[in-house]
């Protein structure tokens, strides 16, 4: 089983859609949750940063935590033609490095 | 968030030539930063750990003479590939930060 698992796609919703991404992990140990959006061509864009189990808010993005199942999850609400990129999910116990998902390619149709 | 840039954005050079990528923490410092690799629609790869003040750290497979890494100060990290080849080229991205990384920009590396 690999440490982190993502689907990776491609997942197409109209404009306006809630957008729902989803990765699963094997390692109890991890602490710390990352979502990032990657455009073609260009380096990762951290999106939401939570730590430990629960939900944070920012804007139209949402992002959930539960160690219990060992899934994290981001909800893009109101989604829009520019929210088009690749998610990438990513995790680690701390000041260490970070184990990435393969990244799920968005697509959103106007 | 923190901001972190990388020089070159886009290098070409022929190949069993060696070239230098530079990342830099413009707003914060640095002890550790990781150098990825990503060829076209696949994850990042991570290389290596740099380390302020001591040696990389290496990943699986990542040829610790071919990737050369240095991170002489806080807030640089350079990585070089030395006798470069063709099969070299791809893009490389650097990250830096504390519990949450912030990436770089990315450099296009072309290898003729």
């Amino acid at each position: 089983q690999k440490e982190v698992e993502q689907d990776p796609g491609p997942l197409s919703v109209p404009e306006g859609a809630i957008v729902s991404l989803n990765c699963t992990y094997s390692n109890s140990a991890f602490q710390y949750f990352m979502w990032y959006r990657q455009y073609s061509r260009k380096g990762p864009e951290l999106l939401m940063y939570t730590y430990s189990s629960g939900n944070k808010e920012d804007g139209r993005f949402t992002a959930q935590v539960d160690k219990s199942s060992k899934y994290i999850s981001l909800f893009i609400r109101d989604s829009q033609p520019s929210d088009s990129a690749t998610y990438l999910c990513a995790m680690s116990q701390g000041n260490d490095k970070i184990i990435f998902g393969k990244g799920t390619r968005l697509h959103i149709l106007p | 968030g923190a901001v972190v840039s990388q020089h070159p954005s886009r290098v070409i050079c022929k190949s069993g030539t060696s070239v230098k990528i530079e990342c830099r923490s413009l707003d914060f410092q640095a002890t550790t930063m990781f150098w990825y690799r990503q060829f076209p629609k696949q994850s990042l790869m991570l290389m290596a750990t740099s380390n302020e003040g001591s040696k990389a750290t290496y990943e699986q497979g990542v040829e610790k003479d071919k990737f050369l890494i240095n991170h002489a100060s806080l807030t640089l990290s350079t990585l070089t590939v030395t006798s470069a080849h063709p099969e070299d080229s791809s893009f490389y991205i650097c990250s830096a930060g504390t519990y949450e990384q912030y990436f770089g920009p990315g450099t296009r590396l072309t290898v003729t």
